[in-house]
């Protein structure tokens, strides 16, 4: 079965850069998409394909890819990105799985 | 804009199937390139996808789950629902109904979701 695999927590200095990573064998085919939940919340995309951002998600937020590793990276880290992030992705099967999340701290 | 609002009984007992419905409002749950989904969230714990369907009424479930979900779509009432039979205290959980877009056929995402409703399986 196709798993997603992230580190289950990482901090970061405010204002500094952090990036996430996201691990699995479908990311080699399938690009994954990110998502911001605060607690709470409901959660929200952040970056999807190549480097995309929905409108209203702050630039400071970027992604890419290589081999079965997707990231997420945020220059300039600020309060109120301190949340769990979610990587997604298909199979082949169309089978969606997400990963188990990180846990992001602003320090 | 497009919003999504979930609604059904927020307790069930064991055994029983857990039904929830997904209204969408502001836009048509019939547009092509769009499938809409069910995800859950155990309390403390990650998002688990649950299923997904597209208006035409073609179904992909989760492995895990398969045997006791069924997805359905009403596109006259802009709806769709969720049903999970034979459930136990592990199902307790918030329940999200969302957008899944295909942007490419290497490249889809949620993008909408809406707020969640939890649902408690206790006798």
């Amino acid at each position: 079965s196709s798993e997603l695999t992230q580190d289950p927590a990482v901090s970061v200095a405010l204002g500094q850069t952090v990036r996430i990573t996201c691990q699995g064998d479908s990311l080699r085919s399938y690009y994954a998409s990110w998502y911001q939940q605060k607690p709470g919340q409901a959660p929200v995309l952040v970056i999807y394909g190549k480097n995309n951002r929905p409108s209203g998600i702050p630039d400071r937020f970027s992604g890419s890819s290589s081999g079965n590793t997707a990231s997420l990276t945020i220059t300039g880290a600020q309060a109120e990105d301190e949340a769990d992030y979610y990587c997604n992705s298909r199979d082949s099967s169309a089978v969606k799985v997400f990963g188990g999340g990180t846990k992001l701290t602003v320090l | 804009q497009l919003q999504l609002q979930e609604s059904g009984p927020g307790l069930v007992k064991p055994s029983e199937t857990l039904s929830l419905t997904c209204t969408v409002s502001g836009g048509s749950i019939s547009s092509s390139s769009y499938y809409w989904g069910w995800i859950r969230q155990p309390p403390g714990k990650g998002l688990e996808w649950i299923g997904s369907i597209y208006y035409s009424g073609s179904t992909y479930y989760n492995p895990s789950l398969k045997s006791r979900v069924t997805i359905s779509v009403d596109t006259s009432k802009n709806q769709f629902s969720l049903k999970l039979s034979s459930v136990t205290a592990a199902d307790t959980a918030v329940y999200y109904c969302a957008r899944r877009v295909v942007v490419t056929a290497t490249s889809e995402a949620f993008d909408i979701w809406g707020q969640g409703t939890m649902v408690t399986v206790s006798s």
